[in-house]
């Protein structure tokens, strides 16, 4: 079992529409949720973080923490053309490998016009 | 401010060759890491460095070392390049590892 798994899609939501992205990791102990976006041919950039079970907003974007289940949600309402992209999940490691972090393979979104 | 710096931006070798991938950060981070990303797939951590003079193993360490020269600077290096190690090689660093990531721009790796 990966340690991070994201559905690879590609995930097609019409223009305006809400987009929902999924994300669940094997270790229990995990405490740092992080979604970042990827263009084509860019490096990762930061949409949102979040350390605490329930729903954390900022602005079109809510991530979505379910600890007890092992899964982390990215959600993006009013979907735009320009969100079309990657959305990568990654967790932080528990106890002895507390420091490093794990990507999962990414999903891409695809928002048609 | 430069953020994180990785270079080269491009490079092509030839089996068996060596080379050191070079990054730096300036925003006084304790935690660097590096990642290989292929195509269609996400970022594998390679190996990470929690604070200075520490390092770990990652997901995909080997073929790989690294060096933690101070705590701006983290080096990979390739001994002995192979193919299945073309790839797109992305530094990062943060706080610690509860805190989000800063990403260079990544070093696109060809071995032929």
């Amino acid at each position: 079992q990966k340690e991070v798994e994201q559905n690879s899609g590609p995930l097609s939501v019409p223009e305006g529409a809400i987009a929902s992205l999924n994300c669940t990791y094997s270790d229990r102990g995990s405490q740092s949720f992080f979604w970042y976006r990827q263009y084509s041919g860019k490096s990762p950039e930061l949409i949102m973080f979040i350390y605490s079970n329930g729903d954390k907003e900022d602005g079109r974007f809510t991530a979505q923490l379910n600890k007890a289940s092992q899964y982390v949600s990215l959600l993006i309402r009013d979907s735009q053309p320009s969100d079309s992209a990657t959305y990568l999940c990654a967790v932080n490691g528990a106890s002895s490998s507390a420091s490093k972090i794990i990507f999962g393979s990414g999903t891409r979104l695809s928002i048609r016009p | 401010n430069a953020g994180v710096t990785q270079t080269p931006k491009f490079q092509v070798l030839k089996t068996g060759q060596s080379m050191t991938l070079q990054c730096a950060q300036d925003m006084n981070h304790n935690s660097m890491y590096w990642y290989r990303q292929d195509p269609g797939m996400g970022l594998r951590l390679i190996y990470y460095s929690a604070s200075e003079g520490t390092t770990d193993k990652g997901e995909v360490p080997n073929g790989y070392n690294v060096s933690r020269l101070n705590k701006r600077e983290f080096s990979l290096r390739l001994e002995s390049a192979a193919p299945s190690q073309t790839s797109v090689y992305f530094c990062a660093s943060s706080q610690n590892s509860n805190q989000p990531q800063h990403f260079g721009d990544g070093t696109r790796l060809s071995i032929l």
